[in-house]
């Protein structure tokens, strides 16, 4: 079954560690993106590409990285971590010209830094 | 003024009556729009998506909208204890990347 996979689901890990969220889909969608969440609030977009090898920043300032090597992956890099990064992440995806699709979104990954 | 317009509630309502979720946006150009459903701790789930002025219905669902008034609206028929989450109303302004109001969140009471 086609679907957009994050691992891991929870990480609990300590400051200053360098981390990377993985995110891959099976359905063959150009464009990805990655949002952070906080409880009860908004989303936030914080990365996304249109393609392999384009990258952009979102609307949210975000210390993390990422990169897009193949099209079904899009991973998340945060290269020191800190108790602020604590928060879920959600990647996305939909492919390109159809604009009746909407957005996939993975089951989440949620990190907490202490 | 923010793109998607949502009220963050909480909207209270019993179990069998009808919720009424509703959303405005700001850009003219937009051209479809979703409502996404997320239960607490959970990712967003696409329930609905509309482009054309007017409803459209989808079991217990019902998508209006109205490009003159810029505003979408969600209806629940018969409303479950199960439809409890938060409701996201999302619009694509001209053909970029999908904007999200910040969601209302319903309770449905037994």
């Amino acid at each position: 079954e086609a679907d957009i996979y994050q691992t891991p689901r929870y990480l609990v890990i300590g400051t200053g560690k360098k981390i990377t969220l993985e995110c891959s889909q099976t359905m063959g969608h150009d464009k990805m993106y990655w949002y952070q969440q906080d409880p009860g609030m908004e989303l936030h977009l914080i990365h996304y590409s249109y393609g392999v090898n384009s990258t952009e920043k979102g609307d949210l300032s975000s210390e993390s990285t990422v990169s897009r090597i193949r099209t079904e992956h899009f991973p998340l890099t945060l290269e020191s971590a800190r108790p602020s990064h604590t928060s879920q992440y959600l990647c996305a995806s939909s492919p390109r010209g159809r604009l009746n699709y909407g957005y996939t979104f993975g089951s989440g990954t949620r990190l907490t830094v202490v | 003024q923010k793109e998607v317009e949502q009220n963050s509630g909480p909207l209270s309502v019993p179990e069998g009556a009808i919720a009424s979720l509703n959303c405005t946006y700001s850009d003219r150009g937009s051209q479809s729009f979703f409502w996404y459903r997320q239960y607490s701790g959970k990712s967003p789930e696409l329930i609905m998506f509309i482009y054309s002025n007017g409803d459209k219905e989808d079991g217990r669902f019902t998508a209006q909208l109205n490009k003159a008034s810029q505003y979408v609206s969600l209806l629940i028929r018969d409303s479950q204890p199960s439809d409890s989450a938060t409701y996201l109303c999302a619009s694509i302004p001209g053909f970029q990347k999908l904007v999200f109001g910040t969601g209302t969140r319903l309770l449905v009471s037994p």
